[in-house]
């Protein structure tokens, strides 16, 4: 398995600001993963990050609305900009270590935008 | 493509009473399929998985699911649930031995416990 942290754990934005959401895992792996599950809802995958190349985004979701970095095996960033109260939602990473067939998930960032 | 079904989006038992969550599936290659928990402002945690070995799985906390292929099912059972079941269940699918696990999730069921 992998142990993966997420910061912040949650936040309280104004509209038309910026917030970027931070996931460590202590392991090295090749896919990260970012989802968002919205009040209630069940999770909608945002985009795969692999290291060392750009992140591939589903339908629906935009790089100039979600960046994100990955620089190394071991982090990557989810940025939500320019936010709406429709980003208010739990963003969760997940990682999948290649050698079990699973992915193991983080603790969720919980998003509140006013 | 994947998709999955989960019927019921609450689920009431008794403390000591059987749990079933329906999960069906539907996928163009052969699956795997996965059945997490979330409690209460946490993340998700892997209950168990089926990846085309033993089509019934055991995993944590006494729960258990079996793979029907003639029913395209994933159903998860316990045989006496307890208070500290009480979570949001998610039911997910990828395609099989593809090296790549985009998951793809259903609705989940919310299971309550009475004592």
């Amino acid at each position: 398995s992998a142990v993966i942290s997420q910061k912040p754990s949650r936040d309280i934005c104004q509209r038309g600001t910026s917030l970027t959401i931070q996931c460590q895992v202590d392991s090295q792996v090749t896919m990260m993963f970012w989802y968002r599950q919205q009040p209630g809802q069940s999770l909608t995958l945002i985009a795969t990050a692999n290291q060392g190349s750009e992140a591939t985004y589903e339908s629906g979701f935009v790089i100039d609305k979600f960046p994100i970095s990955r620089p190394n095996l071991t982090f990557s960033t989810l940025t939500v900009s320019n936010m709406s109260p429709e980003d208010s939602s739990i963003y969760l990473c997940s990682v999948d270590t290649g050698s079990t067939d699973t992915q193991y998930f983080g603790p969720g960032t919980r998003l509140t935008v006013l | 493509a994947q998709s999955v079904t989960q019927l019921g989006s609450h689920v009431s038992v008794s403390e000591g009473a059987l749990v079933l969550l329906r999960c069906n599936y539907s996928s163009s290659v052969p699956p795997y399929l996965f059945w997490y928990v979330q409690y209460p402002n946490q993340g998700l945690q892997l209950l168990l998985k089926y990846t085309s070995a033993a089509t019934l799985v055991k995993g944590i906390n006494g729960f258990e699911a079996e793979f029907k292929k003639s029913e395209t099912s994933f159903h998860l059972t316990k045989p006496s649930a307890h208070m500290s079941d009480a979570a949001e269940y998610f039911c997910a699918v990828s395609p099989g031995n593809t090296g790549f696990q985009k998951l793809v999730f259903g609705t989940g069921t919310r299971l309550l416990v009475s004592p």
